[in-house]
């Protein structure tokens, strides 16, 4: 256990339908990212916070996704109108912020879209 | 925009012997950070070794090294000893020095045989 945990583990939804993803990283770490990993594949950005900011996102954060870090401690991911390509793993990881540091990963979330 | 490269997808080692894996990048940047992380089955991912590209030593954490070729934009994993416990995927990833984005490769599978 890395410390970062996520919930719900697992979430099968109906295309159409909203999810909500919670990550609750390591108490000290400033920074958070959101990662999507499909079957075979590494994880892919997302976006990043560092404490309550959302500095970063990617151009696979369609207008769908919307990612928030209100008090710069647990983020959440919301996925809105779901379709059959959201289906993946959805991981989260923290790091202190130092240039010499690096991330610890939740569990994830896999997400399964019918 | 950095890539990195992970031309075996799958490895296999019989136990107690040697494997290496390899990773290529390409970026334009002169320091950054390349990280090995190992993802077991249904398990969070972990790091297994970083190294700063500022430094020509290369890492060593016990019973993992890597063979960082800074020219060449090549940083290969080495196992030695293998143990049953290290079977996984293996992602290599970079970092810019002062950016937050980490970019990962497609990840290799590692079968270590009894």
């Amino acid at each position: 256990d890395t410390g970062v945990s996520q919930d719900p583990r697992h979430k099968i939804t109906k295309r159409g339908q909203n999810v909500t993803f919670r990550c609750d990283p390591i108490s000290e770490h400033n920074r958070l990212y959101w990662y999507r990993q499909t079957l075979g594949q590494g994880p892919e950005f997302l976006t990043y916070f560092q404490n309550e900011a959302q500095l970063e996102k990617s151009r696979l954060l369609s207008d769908r996704f919307s990612a928030e870090r209100p008090k710069g401690s647990f983020s959440t991911l919301e996925i809105q109108h779901t379709e059959q390509g959201d289906s993946a793993m959805y991981l989260c990881a923290s790091r202190m912020g130092l240039n010499t540091d690096t991330q610890y990963f939740g569990p994830g979330t896999r997400l399964t879209v019918l | 925009a950095q890539t990195v490269t992970q031309s075996q997808p799958e490895m296999s080692v019989q136990e107690a012997e040697t494997v290496t894996l390899s990773c290529t990048y390409d970026t334009s940047e002169s320091d950054y950070y390349l990280f090995w992380y190992k993802q077991p089955p249904s398990r969070q991912m972990i790091l297994v070794i970083r190294q700063e590209a500022y430094k020509q030593q290369n890492a060593t954490e016990n019973r993992f090294s890597v063979n960082f070729q800074k020219a060449a934009k090549s940083f290969s994993l080495k196992i030695s000893d293998s143990q049953l416990g290290d079977a996984a995927m293996y992602f290599c990833a970079y970092r810019s020095l002062y950016g937050q984005n980490f970019v990962f490769g497609p990840g290799t599978r590692l079968s270590v045989l009894p």
